[in-house]
């Protein structure tokens, strides 16, 4: 069975910092582009980030550039997310997206965690 | 600009069919995109990626009451006989150039 799992979430002051993994199984980890994608509460979906197969490109939303490092470890099948000089607006559940294959970025979003909850607050 | 434009809110009855539509923004009726159901307190799903000409692939599971069809720049979801289980929010995403783009969801409410 594909699954992706999110972990990391929590609690955290404005300026903050906090990292986000997302450990796979089920799928051949490596040929995959992977994202992730938040949602504030009550609100839509936003999408954050993404990450080619072999880790080589990497693309931001305007909202997260400079904040959020975005990386992989193919070896250990987990994706990360660090974010940095976090704000109230961060708030909400990020998950970790499997993307179609063969896009290095883009294509359909295939498989969604379950998501993780980040609370921006003092 | 990429952007894709759903209404907020849509109703059918229990058993009934419902469409719901996803626009492309202008210059990109060419695009392709994927449909997300999320049901309350819950994730989003994958259920289909729907191409520029009608054809879809579905994800794995997904019920044949769910299907996809296109005319222009309007992607259409259909489902027919309507659950309860049906009641959520759907979600179009489509990707461009260093971009993917969600538009803002369609509640679907089932009477």
């Amino acid at each position: 069975e594909v699954q992706l799992v999110e972990s990391g979430g929590g609690l955290v002051q404005p300026g903050g910092s906090l990292r986000l993994s997302c450990s796979a199984s089920g799928f051949t980890f490596s040929a995959y582009a992977l994202h992730w994608v938040r949602q504030a509460p009550g609100k839509g979906l936003e999408y954050v980030s993404a990450i080619s197969s072999n880790g080589g490109s990497t693309y931001y939303a305007d909202s997260v550039k400079g904040k959020f490092t975005i990386s992989r470890d193919n070896s250990m099948n987990t994706l990360y997310l660090q974010m940095g000089s976090l704000r109230t607006e961060d708030t909400a559940v990020y998950y970790c997206v499997k993307g179609e294959r063969g896009y290095n970025y883009g294509g359909a979003f295939e498989i969604w965690g379950q998501g993780t909850m980040v609370t921006v607050s003092s | 600009q990429l952007v894709l434009t759903q209404s907020p809110s849509a109703s059918a009855s229990l058993g009934a069919s419902v469409k719901l539509t996803c626009t492309l923004s202008s210059g990109h009726s060419t695009f392709g995109i994927a449909w997300h159901q999320q049901q309350p307190e819950k994730g989003p799903r994958y259920l289909m990626k729907l191409n520029s000409d009608g054809s879809h692939s579905k994800g794995d599971g997904i019920p044949d009451r769910f299907s996809g069809s296109t005319s222009g720049a309007e992607r259409y979801l259909t489902i027919s006989s309507l659950q309860s289980e049906d009641e959520a929010d759907y979600y179009c995403q489509t990707w461009g150039t260093g971009t993917v783009v969600f538009g803002g969801g369609t509640k679907l409410t089932v009477l």
